[in-house]
């Protein structure tokens, strides 16, 4: 069965930066587009990127670029994203999702991150 | 960027009764290829989001079928034919036609 598994909570002071992992299991790894997104508390869900795993290219989000990178290993078969220069409006559950195509139809079981002085 | 509006954001509906919910979007979502890319997802609380419906009315897999979508171009509804007690959650839409994928602000849908 498909499984995206991601790394625990984490806790950052402003200015720091987070990497995050989703290991992917259950189906053959560069046949899926992957997501990021967040949600901040109480809001909605908020798209970050997409990588293509069978070439490595990636698309941001216009407000992420500059600061967010997502890479992937796929001898692993797992996604990382990296966001730098952390401010306390990116407390959030930070999410990993796979493309059907044209849809998310597996998600992560979601990462609390939490960025406070 | 896509902007997608749902109305209502919160609907209280008694157990057995029908909900409906509204989704529309800035843009069309009718793709070159035929397909409109118009997705439904549900989070019940302290979970991940989970796809409901894709491509406008295609339930996902194990989807009950008391949940169906409909709609075309800009406007498109997701309907509860008799709503259940697990059906407590809140329900976004999002396109996926053109990056970045945007996502309507969420219905938040409870039992009477």
């Amino acid at each position: 069965q498909v499984e995206l598994v991601q790394s625990g909570a984490e806790v950052k002071k402003p200015g720091a930066s987070l990497k995050l992992s989703c290991k992917t299991s259950g189906y053959t790894f560069n046949s899926h587009y992957l997501h990021w997104l967040r949600q901040a508390p109480g809001q909605g869900l908020e798209w970050m990127g997409i990588i293509n795993p069978t070439f490595g290219n990636t698309d941001y989000a216009q407000k992420f670029r500059g600061r967010f990178t997502m890479t992937m290993d796929t001898s692993t078969s797992t996604l990382y994203m990296e966001l730098n220069n952390l401010r306390p409006e990116d407390t959030a559950v930070y999410y990993c999702a796979r493309e059907l195509p044209k849809a998310l139809d597996y998600w992560g079981q979601g990462t609390l991150v939490t960025v406070s002085s | 960027d896509i902007v997608m509006t749902q109305t209502p954001l919160s609907l209280s509906v008694t157990p057995g009764q029908p909900a409906s919910i509204a989704c529309k979007s800035s843009q069309t979502l009718l793709h070159s290829d035929g397909k409109t890319y118009l997705s439904w997802y549900v989070q019940k609380p302290g979970q991940s989001p989970q796809l409901l419906i894709y491509e406008v009315s295609n339930r996902f897999s194990g989807v009950p079928d008391r949940f169906s979508g409909s709609g075309s171009g800009t406007d498109f509804t997701l309907k509860i034919s008799r709503v259940e007690a697990e059906d407590v959650a809140i329900y976004y839409c999002s396109q996926s036609i053109h990056l970045p994928r945007t996502f309507g602000q969420g219905t938040k849908v409870e039992i009477k």
